[in-house]
This record gives structure tokens, C-alpha cells and sequence, in this order.
């Protein structure tokens, strides 16, 4: 079984709705992080958070909420989806060792935002 | 300017060829390197870290320049598996120390 997994795979949504992308870990980090990456771009940091009670705005917050429901589980919300959030989404997680920190990456979410 | 800046793909070159990525990074603070790989839009994978002494995993070397801030990835006799995008990726200190910042890539394709 993966380590990090993500939940959906694929998703087609349309303007306005909300959408939740889920992400699970089996590794026992405490650390767990949600980027987005567009055709061209690096990925780019939405949230993060290095333990259950820690959540850390990155780049691009805006149009996202986050929920961190146990050490495990790190879900990422649009609360009002858009055309412009379409885009491959990642959820990674790390053992938090510090600045040799390795991230494990999920599969990636796609979605598209009619 | 972005924080971690890469040179623009795509690469392509010979199997059997010398192919070598360059990197450059705006943080002077930043103290952890590492190229990650990508293949066909599925998630990164760390390849290597890249340390102040420079370091070798089989055709793969990496380089670190603190002064320059610039990180470099060589990969010798390239295979045809070695294509993909290789991510530039820099890590901040402090209360940074888990975040890492990503180059936008640089696409390699290894040609027969």
C-alpha cells in the first residue's frame, strides 16, 4: 500500500462549488503539506502543517482552507471553486528532521474547474 | 525574482550523452539542497541532496556553490529512463526549516 495517499484522483467540478481533496499517511509523520502545480510552474505552496495543532498559510492560501483532523489525515477545502484553481494538486508529509528534511509526495489530485 | 530560479527545458539529448542542470537560489539563508525528479505529471521524488562538498550517486553528481548560490546536477552516459523534470528544490532554516521551495523544473528528454 502507498505511504501517502490522495483522495480523489480526478475530479470535474463546476464554478462555485465546494470541494474537499483528502490526503492520508501511513508513515507516522508529523508533518504534512498541500502544494498545487500549473503547467510551467514549480509547485507552489498552499498550507502546511507540522503537527495537529499547527497550520501555516503558504504562497498561495487564497481561495483554500485546510483541516488537519489527526496526524494522519491533512484535507485541503475551495470553498468556492474557480476556473483558475484548476490544477494538480499534492499533498507530501515529512519526518521533520530538521533542514535535511525529505518530503514524501501522493499521487496528485487533477482537477479541473468548469 | 523567484526564490529558486532553473535553466529553461526542455533538454534534449543523446543516449549516452553528458547532460548537466544549473540552479540558482535567492536566499543566502538557505542551508538544505536537493534535486527532485518528476516524471509525466506523477508526484516528485527525491533523487539526491546536494551537500557543501559536492556529492556522487552513481552518474549523478551534484555541486553546491554558497558563494555563487548556485546548485548544479550532472548526469553522465544518460539513459533513456533518466528522462523527466528535474526539480531545483531549496529549503529555508529556522521556522522555515520544514518548507520547501521549488525550481519550476527543467525537462529532460533522452533520445536512442
Amino acid at each position: 500500500d502507498a505511504d501517502v495517499t490522495q483522495t480523489p484522483r480526478n475530479r470535474i467540478t463546476k464554478t462555485g462549488k465546494r470541494i474537499m481533496l483528502e490526503c492520508s499517511q501511513t508513515k507516522g509523520h508529523d508533518r504534512m503539506y498541500w502544494y498545487r502545480q500549473d503547467p510551467g510552474l514549480g509547485l507552489q505552496l498552499i498550507y502546511y502543517s507540522f503537527d495537529v495543532k499547527d497550520i501555516n498559510k503558504g504562497e498561495i492560501s487564497d481561495g483554500y482552507s485546510v483541516s488537519r483532523q489527526a496526524q494522519a489525515k491533512f484535507s485541503l477545502s475551495l470553498e468556492s471553486a474557480i476556473p483558475n484553481q484548476t490544477a494538480l494538486y499534492f499533498c507530501a508529509t515529512s519526518g521533520g528532521q530538521g533542514v535535511t528534511d525529505t518530503q514524501y509526495f501522493g499521487p496528485g489530485t487533477r482537477l479541473t474547474v468548469l | 525574482r523567484k526564490e529558486v530560479e532553473q535553466d529553461p527545458g526542455p533538454f534534449n539529448v543523446p543516449e549516452g550523452a553528458t547532460v548537466a542542470f544549473n540552479c540558482t537560489y535567492s536566499n543566502s539563508a538557505s542551508q538544505s539542497f536537493f534535486w527532485y525528479r518528476q516524471d509525466c505529471r506523477k508526484e516528485p521524488k527525491l533523487l539526491m541532496s546536494v551537500y557543501s562538498s559536492g556529492n556522487e550517486d552513481g552518474r549523478f553528481t551534484a555541486q553546491l556553490n554558497r558563494a555563487s548560490q548556485y546548485i548544479s546536477l550532472l548526469i553522465r552516459d544518460s539513459k533513456l529512463s533518466d528522462s523527466a523534470t528535474y526539480l531545483c528544490v531549496v529549503n529555508g532554516r529556522g521556522n522555515q526549516g520544514g518548507k520547501l521551495i521549488f525550481g519550476q523544473g527543467t525537462e529532460l528528454s533522452v533520445k536512442p
